[in-house]
C-alpha cells in the first residue's frame, strides 16, 4: 500500500478484555515498530521487529503485551486483560532499513485504545 | 539512561513570528536526532534528520535544526511561521547500532492568523 495502514482505528474494551491491534506496514519494509502514545506524552517504545525477527522487546510494558510479525509483513499486537491504564493510541511505524541510520520512520495513523 | 527532553509544552505565536522549539538529548556514543511533526488528524511524519556532518540541517517546510553537541542540543527553527505550522512537533534520537528511536513529550504549537 501507499502507507503504513493500521486497524482498527478505534478500539472500545471492557476491562479485562483481549484486543489485537493490526499493522499493514509499507511494503517492502525491514523494520517494524510499535510504539504506545498516552495523552498528552510523545510515543514510547514498545517492541521492534526487522524482517520476522522480533529484536527488541524492552519497551512492552507487562506480559499481557505480545507481538507478533510471522511472515515479516503484517503484525499484530496483542493484549490480554486489558487495564484502564493501557488506554492509548497505539502507533505502528515502518521503515526500509535495518538501523537508526535508515532514517525515516513511517507512521500509521494509530490504534485508538480506550478501555472502560 | 538515553532520554530526549522538550523544554515547551506548549507555544502559542503570531503569523510571522519566529520559532525556536528546544530539544536536549542524552545519550553516548554516535547520536542521530530528528524532528517529527504531526499535524492536526494526520499522522507523524519527517521533518528533517541529524546523522554526521553539517550540524545546521534544513528540512521541509522551511524548517531547519542545530545539532550543538557541547550542549546536547538539537533546536528547530524556522524564521516565519505561518498559521499552517499548526501542529504538535516531536524531537526524537536513537544510536546508530541500534533499532528505535526514544521521543520527547512534544511541542504544541499554536499559530494565530
Amino acid at each position: 500500500g501507499a502507507g503504513v495502514s493500521q486497524s482498527p482505528r478505534y478500539k472500545v474494551a471492557k476491562r479485562g478484555q483481549d484486543v489485537a491491534l493490526r499493522c499493514d506496514p509499507i511494503s517492502g519494509h525491514v523494520s517494524l515498530f510499535w510504539y504506545q502514545q498516552a495523552l498528552g506524552q510523545g510515543p514510547e517504545f514498545l517492541t521492534y521487529f526487522q524482517n520476522e525477527a522480533q529484536l527488541d522487546k524492552s519497551g512492552l510494558p507487562s506480559d499481557r503485551f505480545f507481538a507478533e510479525r510471522p511472515e515479516g509483513s503484517v503484525s499484530t499486537l496483542k493484549i490480554q486483560r486489558t487495564q484502564q491504564e493501557d488506554s492509548a493510541v497505539y502507533l505502528c511505524a515502518s521503515s526500509l532499513g535495518g538501523t537508526v541510520r535508515r532514517g525515516e520512520l513511517f507512521f500509521g495513523e494509530g490504534s485508538r485504545l480506550t478501555v472502560l | 539512561a538515553q532520554s530526549v527532553s522538550q523544554h515547551n509544552h506548549h507555544v502559542i505565536l503570531s503569523e510571522a513570528a519566529s520559532l525556536e522549539l528546544g530539544c536536549n538529548y542524552s545519550y553516548g556514543g554516535t547520536v542521530n536526532l530528528f524532528w517529527y511533526v504531526q499535524y492536526p488528524g494526520q499522522h507523524l511524519q519527517l521533518l528533517l534528520k541529524y546523522f554526521s556532518g553539517d550540524p545546521l540541517v534544513k528540512g521541509i517546510k522551511g524548517f531547519e535544526a542545530e545539532f550543538i553537541k557541547s550542549k546536547f542540543s538539537f533546536n528547530l527553527r524556522k524564521p516565519s511561521v505561518q498559521w499552517s505550522d499548526t501542529a504538535e512537533y516531536f524531537c526524537a534520537g536513537g544510536v546508530g547500532s541500534q533499532g528505535n528511536l526514544i521521543f520527547g513529550k512534544g511541542t504544541k504549537l499554536s499559530v494565530k492568523p
